[in-house]
């Protein structure tokens, strides 16, 4: 159990445009899921907590309108970079919590390469 | 942000050796995980540990949540080369209700045969 999705897993896209990522729990319910940033040989980098049905709450120097994350549902959740540059290339993770546990599940990742 | 000591960096050790890392934090918490991460993949949950002195093993992998709420290890034994990968630390704080994490800046663990 506690698989988490992404997709998708590779990205490449010009500058200017936008790119939606999506985060799936496949087998559980996820009220919370966690948006991450991780650069080459770093650790993770929490970008956002999203909650289902209402507004993410977003770390310290991210820009919530660059980075728009909608929960729609209880297994889904959405980052979307809007007009990416190249310095939004990055890897990006997303993860859910299982129930009232701390226990946070991962997705595979998201690759986005911005030209 | 990340408020985890992490040690150590890194770790070049011979396949059937132990390896052991830990984790140190400067406030209290109430949840300890340990995850693996493979290049270009997502981090996955080893070992998750939820009370002060507990002791979880996962195969040859041991983990145990610190006495004084602020620090945890992680032991390998007899590794193997598919144990090569960065290995991460996470707490929850007790402070906080959004089950946010803090990361360690991982371990990484390299296995010659």
């Amino acid at each position: 159990g506690a698989v988490v999705s992404q997709h998708p897993s590779r990205v490449i896209c010009k500058s200017g445009t936008s790119v939606k990522i999506e985060c799936r729990s496949l087998d559980f319910q996820a009220t919370t899921m966690f948006w991450y940033r991780q650069f080459p040989k770093k650790s993770l980098m929490l970008m956002a907590t999203s909650n289902e049905g209402s507004k993410a709450t977003y770390e310290q120097g991210v820009e919530k309108d660059k980075f728009l994350i909608n929960h729609a549902s209880l297994t889904l959740s959405t980052l979307t970079v809007t007009s990416a540059h190249p310095e939004d290339s990055s890897f990006y993770i997303c993860s859910a919590r299982r129930g009232g546990r701390n226990e946070q599940f991962f997705g595979p990742g998201t690759r986005l390469t911005v030209l | 942000g990340q408020q985890l000591n992490q040690s150590p960096q890194s770790m070049f050790i011979q396949e059937g050796e132990d390896v052991s890392m830990n984790c140190t934090s400067s406030s209290i918490f109430n949840t300890w995980l340990w995850y693996k991460q493979d290049p270009g993949e997502g981090p996955v949950l080893l070992i998750a540990l939820y009370k002060a002195g507990e002791l979880t093993s996962n195969g040859r992998l041991t983990a145990q949540f610190g006495i004084t709420r602020k620090d945890s290890f992680l032991n390998i034994s007899a590794s193997i080369p598919s144990d090569v990968g960065i290995y991460f630390c996470a707490g929850h704080e007790s402070t906080d209700s959004w089950g946010k994490l803090q990361f360690g800046a991982g371990t990484q663990v390299v296995v010659t045969p």
